[in-house]
């Protein structure tokens, strides 16, 4: 079935650092790639998300490249400030194939990012 | 703008009580989702509603069932509930099924089984 597989954290990074968190996937169908974040005590955010081959999806200085040829979706930042300390969610929709129209996470991978 | 909203937003039950936990998503949205999220681990998938019809049902346990009303607001009953069963329980919803769609996450209930 599909399924998505995320760097395991924790990650600590200095503030300014360049952030990569990887994200692949296996899909049966045609998928939708998301980011969703995740702050302490709080629900899940969309961070970003594209719908097919090739898409960037970008947001508040995020991005991630769909990439079929590797069935991956890593996410990337120049420059991580303290405030985007969170954990953060790889997750396809697969409507048409294994995930039919929910969401199938990664297991996430939480950023610490120092002052 | 409108959000998800769950009711209630912690919660404290003994085992083998029954919860009921509310969602109401956002106007004009016709999918219903929820999900289970246990400590330090992702959220999973339990069970969907589009046009007040349920339409997939993941890992959802016999215990638990669950509805959508015509003012399309779902509520999750969870029946027979044991420890296991604390956990994060997010509704989101989505303006329409189709593919590409994202997702809008409610700020969760907070279940402790004791």
């Amino acid at each position: 079935g599909d399924s998505v597989t995320q760097m395991e954290g924790p990650v600590t990074l200095s503030e300014e650092a360049f952030l990569t968190i990887n994200c692949t996937y296996t899909a049966t169908g045609y998928p939708s790639l998301f980011w969703y974040v995740q702050y302490p005590g709080e629900g899940l955010q969309l961070l970003l998300k594209a719908t097919k081959a090739d898409d960037k999806g970008s947001n508040k200085g995020f991005e991630a490249t769909y990439r079929k040829e590797t069935t991956s979706f890593h996410l990337e930042k120049g420059s991580v400030q303290v405030s985007d300390s969170a954990v953060y969610f790889c997750a396809l929709s697969d409507p048409y194939g294994g995930s039919q129209g929910n969401l199938i996470f990664g297991k996430g991978t939480k950023l610490s990012v120092k002052p | 703008a409108a959000g998800v909203i769950q009711s209630p937003r912690h919660l404290i039950k003994e085992k083998r009580e029954t919860a009921t936990l509310k969602c109401y998503p956002i106007p004009r949205h016709d999918t219903v989702y929820w999900y289970q999220q246990g400590p330090g681990q992702d959220p999973q998938f339990l069970i969907s509603f589009y046009e007040k019809m349920q339409s997939d049902k993941g890992s959802i346990p016999d215990r638990f069932s669950a509805q959508q009303f015509s003012d399309y607001h779902s509520e999750l009953n969870m029946s027979s509930l044991e420890l296991g069963d604390s956990a994060l329980y997010f509704c989101a919803s989505s303006p329409t099924k189709l593919s590409g769609y994202e997702q809008y996450f409610g700020p969760g209930t907070r279940l402790t089984v004791t």
